[in-house]
């Protein structure tokens, strides 16, 4: 079973553009987290959200945390090659401790 | 230093064979977890284990085996390989937390390929 849904699948921008990622579910997750993938390399974390409305921020990223704690959303201004990557939305369903990862979102920054 | 440690980073196998996958992290972590991605990079929790439980993915089969000789280390074994079981394979470890509080540490996974 699916339980998170990202969209867009593939992203392909300019650098300087700005974009959304978007992150749903029709469950509740207790926390939810965004992790960023480069090829050859395991997801490193960004961001841990757990209050319904949050936001955080890291330099250019923006992460918000849906009221009702069933989705989140990631938007990067003025994006760089740098941010050339696979982003993945994680959640924590409440009660248990095991992370279930979204289907992922291919950025791709073009200089 | 390396946080969480796989080995081997590549792994080439003939169908039906038994091969190990190693793990160790050195971050003092209570759980250590098993991830499966696929050719899509969907990632799926394959095992999660601390020193008090083995949770297991129902999906997973049972030619699949974590173990765990202490806290630092959690090895995965496979039996019989099968064309299908070629993805990568990532470990992880974080620490105990409920509601999933803290974020995972993973390492850079072991590409399992059989032929």
């Amino acid at each position: 079973t699916q339980l998170l849904e990202q969209s867009p699948q593939f992203l392909s921008i300019q650098e300087g553009e700005n974009l959304t990622v978007y992150c749903n579910s029709s469950s509740v997750f207790s926390s939810l987290q965004w992790y960023r993938q480069e090829p050859g390399e395991g997801p490193v974390l960004l961001v841990t959200v757990v209050t319904g409305g949050e936001v955080k921020k890291l330099k250019r990223l923006t992460f918000q945390f849906g009221d009702a704690r069933k989705d989140s959303s990631l938007h990067i201004t003025a994006a760089q090659p740098g941010d050339t990557g696979l982003y993945l939305c994680a959640g924590v369903t409440p009660g248990a401790n095991n992370l279930f990862f979204g289907t992922g979102t291919r950025l791709t920054v073009i200089p | 230093d390396t946080a969480v440690s796989q080995t081997p980073k590549y792994l080439v196998t003939q169908m039906g064979n038994d091969k190990s996958i190693k793990c160790e992290q050195n971050l003092g972590h209570d759980t250590m977890y098993w991830y499966k991605q696929d050719s899509k990079k969907f990632l799926k929790i394959m095992f999660s284990y601390n020193n008090k439980e083995l949770i297991i993915n129902e999906t997973v089969p049972n030619r699949f085996s974590p173990k765990s000789p202490d806290k630092a280390h959690l090895n995965l074994h496979i039996n019989s390989l099968e064309l299908g079981d070629s993805a990568v394979y990532f470990c992880a470890s974080s620490q105990e937390a409920l509601q999933g509080s803290y974020g995972y540490t993973f390492g850079s996974g072991t590409r399992l390929t059989v032929v």
